[in-house]
């Protein structure tokens, strides 16, 4: 079976460009997270959606970041206009419902704001 | 104070050292607790789930203590292989919105050295 898929694996950006992460999860899985991970630290929730809906999005800056996860399966996490603070791994994790379940990371996305 | 926190480490220990990890948290209606473990730039994997009366899985023992709001992580007979860092994983009631929330700690680095 197939395990997390996340795109592009890295990316370097110049700032103040956009840049957009995609994220297929486990089939099934119906909740669905990404997360923010700085070099030395655990990752930090961005957003959870049960199914389609954004369960919690409180970590989300949402001034300059955005996702949906419009049919419930895959996700994009988008980035508009990247800072140079934004340089981070982006996980992307899915669960069967609700968070007691085993979360199954992707690789993440490494992304680099020059 | 962070609702979740580690021992700093980095620890570094012989082959066959017993070595323990303690995390604390700070939600005294946190729900469930797990450890998880990352490689060096590889994604995090669940290493197993706390339970109320403790737990072990081979070399691993797991123990809870509400009382005192911490969790333990102890390994027997460390293996070079068991270098990574091991990250603390709480899931508490969310005071904001009727779904739990998933918190990561920070991680504890652990090298065993030949």
């Amino acid at each position: 079976e197939a395990g997390v898929v996340q795109s592009p694996r890295y990316k370097i950006i110049e700032k103040k460009q956009p840049v957009a992460f995609w994220c297929n999860p486990i089939s099934g899985h119906n909740t669905l997270y990404w997360y923010l991970q700085n070099l030395g630290q655990g990752p930090e929730l961005l957003i959870r959606y049960e199914n389609e809906e954004a369960v919690d999005d409180s970590q989300l800056p949402k001034d300059r970041f955005s996702a949906e996860r419009l049919k419930g399966v895959d996700s994009t996490l988008k980035i508009q206009p990247a800072e140079l603070g934004d340089s981070a791994v982006y996980l992307c994790a899915s669960s069967q419902r609700g968070p007691n379940n085993e979360q199954f990371f992707g690789p993440g996305t490494r992304l680099t704001v020059l | 104070r962070k609702e979740v926190e580690q021992d700093p480490g980095p620890f570094n220990v012989p082959e066959g050292a017993t070595v323990a990890f303690n995390c604390t948290y700070s939600n005294s209606a946190s729900q469930s607790f797990f450890w998880y473990r990352q490689d060096c730039r590889k994604e995090p994997k669940l290493l197993m789930s706390v339970y109320s009366s403790g737990n072990e899985d081979g070399r691993f023992t797991a123990q809870l203590n509400r009382a005192s709001q911490y969790i333990s992580l102890l390994i027997r007979d460390s293996k070079l292989s068991d270098s990574a860092t091991y990250l603390c994983v709480v899931n508490s009631l969310s005071m904001k919105t009727s779904y739990d929330k998933v918190i990561f700690g920070p991680g504890t680095s652990l090298s065993v050295i030949p």
